[in-house]
């Protein structure tokens, strides 16, 4: 079955930097990459996706880049703020509507 | 659009006693219903996927029997955990896909449910 690898675990930026956070998936056949941002006790919440047809997308100060041969996908946040502060899942799936695999987490601080 | 209701949000209970969970889309109609277990410091774990007016799929390791699931409409999942014990313990997240709420293969998460087995 598919798997997801993501790393960091946890990652401290100073604010302003930028933050990058890396997955690598198993099965050839997934063809969604969502992101997931997590505060503490509350729901994930998506925060970008991206599918197999395209290698890059770009939402502000987010973006997912995707590379199919290597089978992995970044997340990228640039001028990162304090409030960018949270853990962050990467997922992938091979169909729609299907099961989403969870990357492990990361655990994103930004020092102000 | 595309809102996830989940309640209670937080129960404490004594062991050997069941709890159920309910979980709702508001805004849409969600053919798909999957159930997570999120310890601390931990990842998301498929439980189960559920899709209305049929059985749930359980992952490998998920015991039917103790963790029942029924989706008997669009918009209404509940769990039931079964003579809970310490161990059920953790934070249970449902989430949904379906028509009208978005993207079909978008998951739209409820706030949690924390459980403690006393």
């Amino acid at each position: 079955g598919e798997n997801v690898e993501q790393h960091p675990s946890t990652l401290s930026v100073q604010e302003g930097d930028s933050a990058v956070i890396k997955c690598t998936y198993s099965d050839s056949a997934s063809n969604y990459f969502p992101w997931y941002k997590q505060e503490l006790g509350k729901r994930p919440q998506l925060i970008i996706d991206i599918r197999s047809n395209v290698g890059e997308k770009k939402d502000q100060r987010i973006a997912v880049t995707l590379n199919k041969t290597a089978k992995h996908f970044s997340l990228h946040i640039t001028e990162t703020q304090p409030e960018d502060s949270a853990v962050y899942f990467c997922a992938a799936t091979n169909n729609q509507g299907g099961k989403l695999i969870f990357g492990q987490g990361t655990e994103l601080s930004v020092k102000p | 659009g595309a809102v996830v209701s989940q309640h209670p949000s937080r129960v404490i209970c004594k062991s050997g006693t069941s709890v159920k969970i309910e979980c709702r889309s508001l805004d849409f109609q969600a053919t798909t219903m999957f159930w997570y277990r999120q310890f601390p410091k931990q990842s998301l774990m498929l439980m189960a996927t559920s899709n209305e007016g049929s059985k749930a799929t359980y992952e490998q390791g998920v015991e039917k029997d103790k963790f029942l699931i029924n989706h008997a409409s669009l918009t209404l999942s509940t769990l039931t955990v079964t003579s809970a014990h310490p161990e059920d313990s953790s934070f249970y997240i449902c989430s949904a896909t379906g028509l009208g709420g978005g993207r079909t293969d978008t998951q739209y998460f409820g706030p949690g449910t924390r459980l403690t087995v006393l």
